[in-house]
C-alpha cells in the first residue's frame, strides 16, 4: 500500500463548478500537508500548506485536513479554465536524517472547460 | 526574487554520455533535493542535501551523483546516461521548519 493515495483522474468540470480533490494517507507521523499545482511542462507550485486538522482558506481555495480519518481535501470554488492543471497532494514527516521527508500523491489532472 | 533556477531547460544525450544538471536557490534554504518525474510514477526523490556539506540517497539514486557546492547550489550528475534516465528532473529547496518545498522549472532530458 502506498503511503499517499490520490485519484489520478482526469477530472473534467464546467467553469464555475466546485471541485473537490482528495488524498488519503497511512502514515500517522505526517505533520504538514500541502497542495501543489503543476501546469503542463512547468514545475510544481505550492498552493497551500496546513499543519493541524481543520480548514484553511485562501481565496477560492480551501484545504481541509482530517487527521483522525487520514484524509485531506482541496476545494476550488468558482473554478476557472486557468485552474486546469495537475494537483499534487504532499505530506511531510521529520526524519532522523535531519530533514522533512516529503511524500507526494500521484497527482489529479483537472480540466475546467468554458 | 528568482527562487529556484535550473539549467539547462532541455537536453538530448546519447547513451553513455555524461552531463551535469545545475540548480541554484536564492531563498537561503538549508535543504535541497533532486527529483525525477515520469508519467504514472509521480515525483521520485533521487538525492537530497539536508544541509550544506551533506548529501544522502533518496528513493532512486542509482546512476546519479550529486554535489552540494555551497548553500545555494546543488548539482546532479549523470556519469553514463541510459535511456531509462529519460525524464523530467526537478530541483527543490525547503524551509526546514515545515518541510515545504519550492521547485524549479525543471530540466527535460532525453537519452537516445
Amino acid at each position: 500500500q502506498k503511503e499517499v493515495e490520490q485519484d489520478p483522474g482526469p477530472l473534467s468540470v464546467p467553469e464555475g463548478a466546485i471541485v473537490s480533490l482528495n488524498c488519503t494517507y497511512s502514515n500517522s507521523a505526517f505533520q504538514y500537508f500541502m497542495w501543489y499545482r503543476q501546469y503542463s511542462r512547468k514545475g510544481p507550485e505550492l498552493l497551500m500548506y496546513t499543519y493541524s486538522s481543520g480548514n484553511k482558506e485562501d481565496g477560492r481555495f480551501t484545504a481541509q485536513v482530517d487527521k483522525s480519518s487520514k484524509y485531506i481535501s482541496l476545494f476550488i470554488r468558482d473554478s476557472q479554465p486557468s485552474d486546469s492543471a495537475t494537483y499534487l497532494c504532499a505530506m511531510s514527516a521529520p526524519t532522523s536524517g535531519g530533514y522533512n521527508k516529503l511524500i507526494f500523491g500521484a497527482g489529479t489532472r483537472l480540466a475546467v472547460h468554458p | 526574487n528568482a527562487g529556484v533556477t535550473q539549467t539547462p531547460k532541455f537536453q538530448v544525450l546519447k547513451t553513455g554520455q555524461s552531463m551535469t544538471l545545475q540548480c541554484a536557490q536564492d531563498m537561503n534554504h538549508n535543504s535541497m533535493y533532486w527529483y525525477r518525474q515520469d508519467p504514472g510514477m509521480g515525483l521520485r526523490l533521487i538525492y537530497y542535501s539536508a544541509s550544506e556539506g551533506t548529501t544522502d540517497k533518496g528513493e532512486v539514486p542509482n546512476g546519479y551523483n550529486v554535489s552540494r557546492l555551497n548553500k545555494r547550489e546543488f548539482s546532479l550528475r549523470l556519469e553514463s546516461a541510459a535511456p531509462s534516465q529519460t525524464s523530467v528532473y526537478f530541483c527543490a529547496s525547503s524551509d526546514s521548519a515545515s518541510g515545504t518545498q519550492y521547485f524549479g522549472p525543471g530540466t527535460r532530458l532525453l537519452v537516445l
